[in-house]
């Protein structure tokens, strides 16, 4: 059965530190894997996306995020923190490219001063 | 980039009545839309999946009788929630694709509060 985990519900980043999201999945084909960013009274924000191609995939924010299909994993990363990246994040896998989704549990990511 | 709106933003409701949420795509047509429910603290749950023009397609274990879909163009599809107990209280977020735009977009939500 298709599931996405990720193993952090929450992490707490000094503002400047690197940040890294975990996120696993579990799918017989090919995934389209996907990040989203949800603050509080906007909707979810999509910050990069997997098809194919490069493993390492570039989006907005200054996020990145790489696949690994021997780790069935697609972790996403940021340099350095700002304190707006407070926000919970989602890991997607997606049925095709952008139909149906099944979304992680999140996780979400505290920035201290 | 392209914007999906959902009305209201929050509804407060008895026990036993219906409530509408509208979500609707501003600046593009959405061929597809997706519904979800939110419960605190936890992932987005795909309820179903409608097309402009023709029935919904609910998610094992969504009462289809329930959750009311309606994509009766192609900027509007409205979730209507009948008979409504406190246990359908949550978070329902919608989301829309578009005819030229392929990404998904997101509605801000709706927060449904059932008494």
């Amino acid at each position: 059965a298709q599931s996405v985990t990720q193993p952090d519900i929450h992490i707490t980043v000094s503002e400047g530190a690197s940040l890294e999201l975990r996120c696993n999945y579990s799918y017989g084909a090919t995934p389209y894997l996907f990040w989203y960013v949800q603050s509080p009274g906007q909707g979810l924000q999509l910050l990069l996306k997997y098809f194919s191609g490069d493993t390492l995939v570039q989006g907005i924010k200054g996020f990145e995020a790489e696949f690994k299909r021997s780790q069935s994993s697609f972790n996403l990363r940021k340099p350095s923190v700002h304190w707006s990246d407070a926000a919970e994040y989602f890991c997607a896998v997606g049925r095709d490219s952008w139909g149906k989704l099944q979304f992680g549990a999140g996780t979400q990511v505290v920035v201290t001063p | 980039g392209a914007v999906v709106s959902q009305h209201p933003s929050r509804v407060i409701c008895k026990s036993g009545t219906s409530v509408k949420i509208e979500c609707r795509s501003l600046d593009f047509q959405a061929t597809t839309m997706f519904w979800y429910r939110q419960f605190p603290k936890q992932s987005l749950m795909l309820m179903a999946t409608s097309n402009e023009g023709s029935k919904a397609t609910y998610e094992q274990g969504v009462e289809k009788d329930k959750f009311l879909i309606n994509h009766a163009s192609l900027t509007l599809s409205t979730l209507t929630v009948t008979s409504a107990h406190p246990e359908d209280s949550s978070f329902y977020i919608c989301s829309a694709r578009g005819l030229t735009t392929d990404e998904q977009f997101f509605g801000p939500g709706t927060r449904l509060t059932v008494l």
